[in-house]
């Protein structure tokens, strides 16, 4: 079954308001990346978290240290340019090589 | 900085043919990976390479091989195209040999008519 589970999958916010996403994961995790794809179809690396949070500019993230069985994603103060599909991908703890598991995306418009 | 090239961006074949993406990058880095994304759905892992001449399966390898013929570029081909292949295929590459950053290309979209 899906190990990575990301919700909302769509998502329509309004300028200037805030909101956060999840991924919940199946299995213990031993790290998390968010990726923003953009209008040409390339994934931009947001954050990588092996624990804890990491903040840049608007955008927070937070892996839970403690489970390891989700992440999540705030964006404050969203704005037009923040619109995309939002990827969160695992790296399972247990796995003997690094490979990343995909959820299914959030699709977010930013609307004025 | 460095980039990743994806070529073709489109490719267009027939039912049946083989077909080839070819990704490059000049990161230096030693990992290189190809994802199949469909639409609605998340990234599929079909191959991947720690290093030049390695080859490794990932969860959707069948009726696919990849060749990784040196450190800066990793090419994947369809062995035998089917209409329910159409999919942006995206490559990506990351220094060590897995769980560090990954950076991705911008796709390659195949059509199957």
């Amino acid at each position: 079954g899906d190990q990575v589970e990301q919700s909302p999958s769509a998502l329509s916010l309004h300028e200037g308001t805030d909101s956060a996403l999840r991924c919940n994961f199946t299995t213990t995790m031993r790290s998390v990346q968010w990726f923003r794809q953009n209008s040409r179809g390339s994934l931009i690396s947001l954050f990588y978290l092996a624990s804890g949070t990491k903040e840049n500019g608007r955008l927070k993230s937070a892996f839970d240290s403690k489970e390891r069985r989700y992440s999540t994603l705030h964006i404050r103060d969203a704005q037009l340019e923040d619109s995309g599909t939002y990827f969160c991908a695992a790296i399972i703890a247990s796995s003997s090589f690094s490979k990343l598991v995909f959820g299914q995306g959030t699709s977010l418009s930013v609307v004025p | 900085g460095g980039i990743i090239t994806q070529t073709p961006k489109f490719l267009i074949g027939q039912e049946g043919q083989k077909l080839t993406l070819k990704c490059q990058q000049n990161f230096n880095h030693d990992t290189m990976y190809w994802y199949r994304q469909d639409s609605g759905k998340g990234l599929r892992l079909i191959y991947y390479s720690i290093t030049e001449n390695d080859l490794q399966k990932g969860d959707l390898s069948e009726g696919y091989d990849a060749s990784r013929e040196k450190k800066s570029s990793f090419s994947l081909t369809v062995t035998s195209a089917q209409k329910n292949e159409m999919a942006v295929f995206l490559c990506a590459s990351s220094f060590g040999q897995g769980g560090n950053t990954l950076y991705f290309g911008e796709g390659s979209r195949l059509i199957v008519v």
